[in-house]
């Protein structure tokens, strides 16, 4: 059975500051894994995703990157902004399905 | 905007009452799913559908029913719900090819439950 795992839960940083989060998974047998951001009460927004044979994704500011054989993707925010503040989730599609298996979530604050 | 309309945002239902959930994509997707995310825990996936046809049912209990309509259209039908479900529900959908690797998937802004 798949698991996706984000540490850390939380993370707080000051404006300017890079972010890094990690996401890790049991299975590496995955068609491509999906970063989305989720603003408190709402729903999702995708971020960025990467096919099982891309090795990295860039769009502005965020850089993502998969190495599916040791089941982990980082997500890299270049300078914070406190609009970063957020709660980020990763979520992998296994092979020869379509479902999304989602990690916690890493909750993110950007001081000011 | 998605591209995914959920409706209503909130709703607070009492144990006896039925009510509905309702989604809408106008991305031109062929699969469409629910979640529930309760507080502290990860997404669950509830129901899969591909094709107007359901793929998959997370063991979910039958006091929730989905019905799926058309390619564009997804409903979850509710009745003598528990205060444990409570949860924000959201749908989502993409273009399943085959079964195979699929898009990048959209999410509604979710409804709000509360069961009272």
């Amino acid at each position: 059975k798949q698991e996706v795992t984000q540490i850390p839960a939380a993370l707080s940083v000051p404006e300017g500051e890079n972010l890094v989060l990690n996401c890790s998974f049991t299975d590496s047998a995955i068609y491509n894994l999906q970063w989305f951001r989720q603003d408190p009460g709402k729903g999702l927004t995708s971020l960025l995703l990467i096919q099982s044979s891309q090795r990295e994704q860039t769009s502005g500011r965020l850089n993502a990157s998969l190495d599916k054989s040791s089941g982990r993707s980082t997500l890299y925010i270049a300078a914070s902004q406190p609009g970063d503040s957020a709660t980020y989730l990763c979520a992998v599609v296994k092979a020869a399905g379509n479902k999304l298996t989602f990690g916690g979530g890493t909750r993110v604050l950007v001081k000011p | 905007e998605t591209g995914v309309t959920q409706t209503p945002r909130h709703l607070v239902m009492g144990m006896t009452n039925k009510k509905s959930l309702k989604c809408e994509q106008h991305l031109g997707h062929n699969a469409m799913y629910w979640y529930k995310q309760s507080a502290k825990k990860p997404l669950e996936l509830m129901f899969v559908y591909s094709l107007e046809e359901r793929v998959e049912n997370n063991s979910v209990p039958s006091r929730f029913s989905p019905e799926c309509p058309n390619s564009s259209h997804l409903f979850l039908h509710l009745h003598t719900l528990q205060p444990e479900d409570s949860a924000l529900y959201l749908c989502a959908s993409s273009q399943d090819r085959a079964g195979l690797m699929n898009t990048e998937a959209f999410f509604g802004q979710g409804t709000r439950l509360t069961v009272v």
